[in-house]
């Protein structure tokens, strides 16, 4: 299984834009990377999932290199509410016996002040 | 928007009592899984079924905990008897099986045992 390695806490100001990078270097080839965002009691929801380039939504964006070591979520002009716990995440999501084996590292606390 | 629903939100009880907790996945989601959140270790993953039968349950302890889908619409995870180092949140996630397709998450099972 791909281990994640991410800062533990950032902290940004309202309207920046904030760059979270995580490293895997032992992914898989039919390994995606996917980001999770969670809020205190709530549980993780789903950010962004890609498998190499850019990828982007209407919340974040997903920047993976070619060699796939690594990959950098971006949040365009955080807010207040943007202030949780941000998980990166390598596996196999395409059904096979690996599936479900998704190890959730111990995130980065983002931190958005005024 | 549809949503998994886990219950109770909230469980206090006395150590060497029966806990359940129950999950309604996604309808239409075909693979089930139980996570457990500490702030020591994280979220883990327990067990997860695909179609109602258990692929894996390696990250469950097997005396105390056990986990079911008794139809589509319900799984769940009971411990018994139950002790103080269970207390955590516990997390259910669904996903209908295809390609690169995310977990979506229900808002947990907060759990005391005193």
């Amino acid at each position: 299984l791909a281990k994640t390695t991410q800062p533990i806490s950032m902290d940004s100001y309202e309207g920046q834009e904030v760059n979270i990078t995580c490293s895997h270097n032992n992914i898989a080839t039919n390994d995606y990377i996917t980001w999770y965002q969670q809020f205190p009691s709530q549980g993780p929801r789903f950010i962004i999932q890609g498998y190499k380039t850019k990828v982007t939504n209407e919340v974040a964006s997903l920047f993976i290199p070619a060699d796939r070591k690594s990959s950098t979520l971006s949040l365009p002009r955080v807010s207040l509410s943007d202030t949780a716990v941000y998980y990166c995440l390598v596996g196999d999501n395409a059904g096979g016996t690996s599936y479900g084996k998704l190890t959730f590292g111990q995130g980065t606390i983002l931190t958005v002040h005024p | 928007d549809a949503r998994v629903t886990q219950t109770p939100r909230h469980k206090v009880t006395e150590m060497g009592q029966e806990v359940t907790m129950r999950c309604q996945p996604i309808l239409g989601h075909n693979t089930v899984f139980w996570y457990r959140q500490t702030m020591m270790q994280g979220l883990e993953l327990l067990a997860y079924f695909r179609n109602r039968a258990p692929l894996d349950d390696s990250g469950m302890p097997k005396d105390r905990f056990s986990a079911e889908m008794p139809d589509a619409t319900l799984a769940t995870l009971k411990i018994q008897p139950s002790e103080p180092r269970d207390s955590a949140v516990y997390f259910c996630a669904s996903v209908l099986e295809t390609d690169s397709q995310p977990q979506h998450f229900g808002d947990g099972t907060r759990l005391s045992i005193l």
